[in-house]
């Protein structure tokens, strides 16, 4: 069993769609979570973090942790075409010195 | 302030020959890691280092080597090069928490694809 599950996509949707990505992981020493956008042919850049469990928003995207189903979020509201992407979701533990990434999703958001 | 960066961007290798990719990054961070990623399989960590001198190996460490002789420097080498190594290698650096272990914000190069025949 891999350590974070993440469905491929593609998804594809209209301009102004709410937008939820999701991940699975089955390692319960995870605290930190991320969120990488990764345009095409460029590295991933961090887009947001959370520690532990709860919400957090930051513009048009909020990410949610829920540690006891160990099942994280990121919903993007307004979608824009410019948020069109593969996103890439990645976890570490307290003091670890690695992260794991899932396979990311593709997403289009058409005009 | 150039960030991350990797040479070469693109190369093309026959099998057997040998290659070193080349990171760079000038924001002074500690910990620096070298991925490669493949269709359906993700960012997979090759190797990182927690500090100049320093190497461990991460997920899929075979048929690899690296060396950090100078903090801003971290070289991925491919000794015999096999097709099964054909994939985007990205490299990525952060800096190191009070308690030693990694931040959460990792900075990533633009990538080097490979091409091993």
């Amino acid at each position: 069993q891999k350590e974070v599950e993440q469905d491929p996509g593609p998804l594809s949707v209209p301009e102004g769609a709410i937008v939820s990505l999701n991940c699975t992981y089955s390692n319960s020493a995870f605290q930190y979570f991320m969120w990488y956008r990764q345009y095409s042919r460029k590295g991933p850049e961090l887009l947001m973090y959370t520690y532990s469990s709860g919400n957090k928003e930051d513009g048009r995207f909020t990410a949610q942790v829920d540690k006891s189903s160990k099942y994280i979020s990121l919903f993007i509201r307004d979608s824009q075409p410019s948020d069109s992407a593969t996103y890439l979701c990645a976890m570490s533990g307290n003091t670890g010195n690695q992260f794991y990434f899932g396979t990311g999703t593709s997403l289009t958001v058409i005009p | 302030n150039a960030g991350v960066t990797q040479t070469p961007k693109f190369r093309v290798l026959k099998t057997g020959q040998s290659m070193t990719l080349l990171c760079a990054q000038d924001m002074n961070h500690e910990y620096m890691y070298w991925y490669r990623q493949d269709p359906g399989m993700g960012l997979r960590l090759i190797h990182y280092s927690v500090g100049e001198g320093t190497t461990a190996k991460g997920e899929v460490p075979d048929g690899y080597n690296v060396s950090r002789l100078k903090k801003q420097n971290f070289l991925l080498g491919l000794e015999s090069a096999a097709p099964s190594q054909t994939s985007v290698y990205f490299c990525a650096s952060s800096y190191s928490t009070d308690s030693g272990g990694a931040r959460e914000t990792q900075y990533f190069g633009p990538g080097t694809r490979l091409l091993v025949l």
